[in-house]
This record gives C-alpha cells, sequence and structure tokens, in this order.
C-alpha cells in the first residue's frame, strides 16, 4: 500500500465549477500536512499546509481528519489557470523532516 | 525570498557517462538540502538527505555509490549521477530547508536528465 495515496483524475471541470480532492495517508506518526501544486514538467509549489481545524485561502480549503488519515482540498470558482497535478504530501519527522509525496490528481479546467 | 536554483536545467547524456547537478539556495542559508527523483506519472520520490559538512542519509533502495551527494556549504549541494544508464532518466529536483521544525522545504526547478 502507498504510504500516500491520490485519485490520479483527470478531473475535467468547467471554469467555475467547485471540485474536491481526497487523500489517504497511511503513517499514523505523520506530523504536518499540505498540499502542493505541480505544473507540467515544473517542480512543485506550497499552495497550503492543512490543520485540523481546517483552513481557507481565497478560493482553496483543505481539511484533515487524523482520525481517518485523511486529507481533502476544495477549489472553489475553478479557473483555467487552476489546471495543474495536485499532490498531496505529509511530513513524516523521525529526527529529520521527510516528505512523503502522493501521486498527484491532474485537475484541467476547461472554458 | 527562498529562492533554491539547479544547474543544469536538462543534459543529455551517453550511458556510461557521468553527470553533475548542482543545487544552490540564493537568499538564505539551507542546514538540510533534499534530492528528489519524479519518473513520468509518478510521485516525487526522497533519494537522500544531506546536511551541511556531513555525509547524506540515503533512502533504500538509492546506491550511495552511484549518486554521490556533497554538501560542502550553506547554499550548495551537488548531486553526481555515476556510470549513468538509460534507466536513470528522470527528471531530478532538490529542496533546501533552514534549521528548525516544520520548515518549509523550498524547491528548486528540477534538471532533467536523458541517458542515450
Amino acid at each position: 500500500r502507498k504510504e500516500v495515496e491520490q485519485d490520479p483524475g483527470p478531473f475535467n471541470v468547467p471554469e467555475g465549477a467547485t471540485v474536491a480532492f481526497n487523500c489517504t495517508y497511511s503513517n499514523s506518526a505523520s506530523q504536518s500536512f499540505f498540499w502542493y501544486r505541480q505544473d507540467c514538467r515544473k517542480e512543485p509549489k506550497l499552495l497550503m499546509s492543512v490543520y485540523s481545524s481546517g483552513n481557507e485561502d481565497g478560493r482553496f480549503t483543505a481539511q484533515l481528519n487524523r482520525a481517518s488519515q485523511y486529507i481533502s482540498l476544495l477549489i472553489r470558482d475553478s479557473k483555467l489557470s487552476d489546471s495543474a497535478t495536485y499532490l498531496c504530501v505529509v511530513n513524516i519527522r523521525f529526527g529529520t523532516d521527510k516528505l512523503i509525496f502522493g501521486t498527484g490528481t491532474r485537475l484541467q479546467v476547461f472554458p | 525570498g527562498a529562492v533554491v536554483s539547479q544547474h543544469p536545467s536538462w543534459v543529455i547524456c551517453k550511458s556510461g557517462t557521468s553527470v553533475k547537478i548542482e543545487c544552490r539556495s540564493l537568499d538564505f542559508q539551507a542546514t538540510t538540502m533534499f534530492w528528489y527523483r519524479q519518473f513520468p506519472k509518478q510521485s516525487l520520490m526522497l533519494m537522500a538527505t544531506s546536511n551541511e559538512g556531513s555525509k547524506a542519509t540515503y533512502e533504500q533502495g538509492v546506491e550511495k555509490d552511484k549518486f554521490l551527494i556533497n554538501h560542502a556549504s550553506l547554499t550548495l549541494s551537488t548531486l553526481t549521477v555515476t556510470s549513468a544508464h538509460p534507466e536513470d532518466s528522470s527528471f531530478y529536483i532538490c529542496s533546501a530547508a533552514t534549521s528548525g521544525a516544520y520548515n518549509e522545504q523550498f524547491f528548486g526547478p528540477g534538471t532533467r536528465l536523458t541517458v542515450l
């Protein structure tokens, strides 16, 4: 079983739609959680951290359920520029930080 | 701030040659640098963690004699792929972090290696 699992997609949605991505992780010792965005042939860029209380950044809302080991990302009012691969990432700390990446969920927003 | 550069951005080499990739933190001192590899349609996989002035810690399954890592200063780490083969063709990405708990890793733009 992969340490971080995501639906690879692709999710094809029209502009203005709301789309949700889910992620599960297997290591209960995971300490911190993130969503990264990766454009084709580019490096990943931090989109937002994810907190147990849930957090919002503009059109993006992230949620964490530690009991279920489940993370979500909600994108409202999708823009064409949101088209990318969204990576679910967990930080396992055993003396030093170690990021474990999911394979990503591909989003394609069409006009 | 928090810019990380990599050089070269892409490289094509013949099988059996060695390739060196540089990772630099341009505007901050990175006590720890990480090297990742990403094959097409797969996730980033951590290869090794390096701390300035000490030996790198390699992940299981990564050959330390094939992937030589040097972290000689707080702003520079290098990854050398020795005797490269076609199966080493991949996207190599470094990241850098400052010391302290839960510090963000800043990623370089990646190096695309193609071994013929």
